[in-house]
């Protein structure tokens, strides 16, 4: 069955130091999404991409990057790790349009 | 002013009885509508979707949307503890447009 993957689960770094959260979808969709989820925020859009080396900012993109290299893997990287962005971490995707969007099981990250 | 704005709650009712979940937004060209279920510690999965104006039923939800005021809502009917999650609505303009903008999320439990 095709899958969306986010690795690690759970994720405790430092103040300063770079991160980097997988995403992997197995559906072959052109469009990925990564999001945070804050209490009192729900669901906010860092950055998207609509296919292979194309990437987009979204509404809360200061301090993170994305790269598209394949169809299935959009990592992000938290350049230098803040403690404001201490968040749950989503991953979606979609096809092509005004589609469902499929999200994965989502990464905890604390930054100390 | 968010583009979307959803009661955050928490909400809490009795098993069987009718709930109501809402969300007003700012954006007129918005033409595709969503409501997602959260469970806890989980991603959100699509529960209904909506285009345009109009109502849609699924089982014990009906979803309808008045563009006219820019509401949208989320009917339970017969409540069940199972229902007890964080409901997400979404919309977008779709087209190019093709991310979602995301309320704050309404956390509900129906209690047995």
């Amino acid at each position: 069955d095709a899958e969306i993957t986010q690795s690690p689960r759970h994720k405790i770094t430092e103040t300063g130091r770079q991160v980097t959260l997988a995403c992997h979808q197995t559906w072959n969709h052109n469009n990925m999404f990564w999001y945070r989820q804050d209490l009192g925020h729900g669901l906010r859009l860092i950055h998207y991409s609509y296919g292979v080396q194309d990437t987009n900012k979204g509404e809360v993109s200061d301090g993170y990057s994305v790269s598209r290299s394949n169809t299935e893997d959009l990592p992000l990287t938290l350049e230098s790790a803040a403690s404001s962005q201490t968040s749950v971490y989503f991953c979606a995707s979609s096809e092509i349009g005004p589609n469902e969007q499929f999200f994965g099981p989502g990464t905890r990250l604390t930054v100390l | 002013q968010k583009e979307v704005e959803q009661d955050p709650g928490p909400l809490s009712v009795p098993e069987g009885a009718i709930v109501s979940l809402n969300c007003t937004y700012s954006n007129s060209a918005f033409q595709y509508f969503m409501w997602y279920r959260q469970y806890s510690r989980k991603g959100p999965e699509l529960l209904m979707y909506t285009y345009s104006s109009g109502n849609k039923e699924d089982g014990r939800f009906t979803a309808q949307v008045d563009k006219s005021s820019k509401y949208i809502s989320l009917f339970i009917r017969d409540s069940q503890p199972s229902d007890s999650a964080t409901y997400l609505c979404a919309m977008t303009r779709g087209g190019v447009a093709q991310k979602l903008v995301f309320g704050q999320g309404t956390r509900l439990t129906i209690n047995p």
